[in-house]
């Protein structure tokens, strides 16, 4: 139980194109989608926190405007990169959180995006 | 504030050696989470434990082991017995008590090596 998809796993665009990545929890529903952001060997950077019908809460530095995230049923949520730049070039990663286990997030595959 | 601190930013052994990930952490709230994860070259973050502020029992699963001391702020984690497949980076995680949200605080992580 408990898994976590996104798609897609790896995307190359051009500068300036906007992508749109998928999470989607499987088995279980969830009221919760994080969204992170990870560098080459560094740790996970919270972007946002996506609540099922509501609008994201985005942490501090994070430009909404750049990264649109959707959260339109309890099993999806969205992150769309828009005009991406290569500084923009990472790995991204969704968790949710499950109703039952609240303090629990389990964990995307991660899509690894690299921007040209 | 909360914050986490792996002070081991690589660990390398030998394989059959058993080793000890430390983790440290820092937070005002009396009720929280600790989590470790474990991420594999494959980029997944793979759920290896949570432990609530109030269970201080140490736990062991297999081959994995936890000490959970509050007295020092520390959340240990050994693998007896490594193996090559144990190579990864390995995160410890804490969450506090909000509501809505649980937003996950990660540590710097460990990089694993496991040589056979």
């Amino acid at each position: 139980g408990a898994v976590v998809s996104q798609h897609p796993s790896r995307v190359i665009c051009k500068s300036g194109t906007s992508v749109k990545i998928e999470c989607r929890s499987l088995d279980f529903q969830a009221t919760t989608m994080f969204w992170y952001r990870q560098f080459p060997k560094k740790s996970l950077m919270l972007m946002a926190t996506s609540n099922e019908g509501s609008k994201a809460t985005y942490e501090q530095g994070v430009e909404k405007d750049k990264f649109l995230i959707n959260h339109a049923s309890l099993t999806l949520s969205t992150l769309t990169v828009t005009s991406a730049h290569p500084e923009d070039s990472s790995f991204y990663i969704c968790s949710a959180r499950t109703l039952g286990l609240k303090e629990t997030q389990y964990f995307g595959p991660g899509t690894r995006l690299l921007v040209l | 504030a909360q914050k986490v601190t792996q002070a081991q930013t690589e660990i390398s052994v030998v394989e059959k050696e058993d080793v000890t990930l430390d983790c440290v952490y820092e937070t005002r709230d009396t009720t929280y989470y600790l989590f470790w994860y474990k991420q594999p070259p494959s980029g997944e973050l793979v759920f290896l434990i949570r432990r609530n502020s109030f269970d201080e029992q140490n736990e062991i699963s297999g081959r994995y082991s936890w000490n959970f001391q509050k007295s020092t702020s520390s959340f240990n984690f050994t693998i007896t017995a490594s193996q090559v497949v144990d190579s990864a980076v390995y995160f410890c995680a804490l969450s506090d008590h909000m509501e809505y949200g649980n937003k996950l605080v990660f540590g710097a992580g460990t990089i694993l090596r496991v040589k056979s």
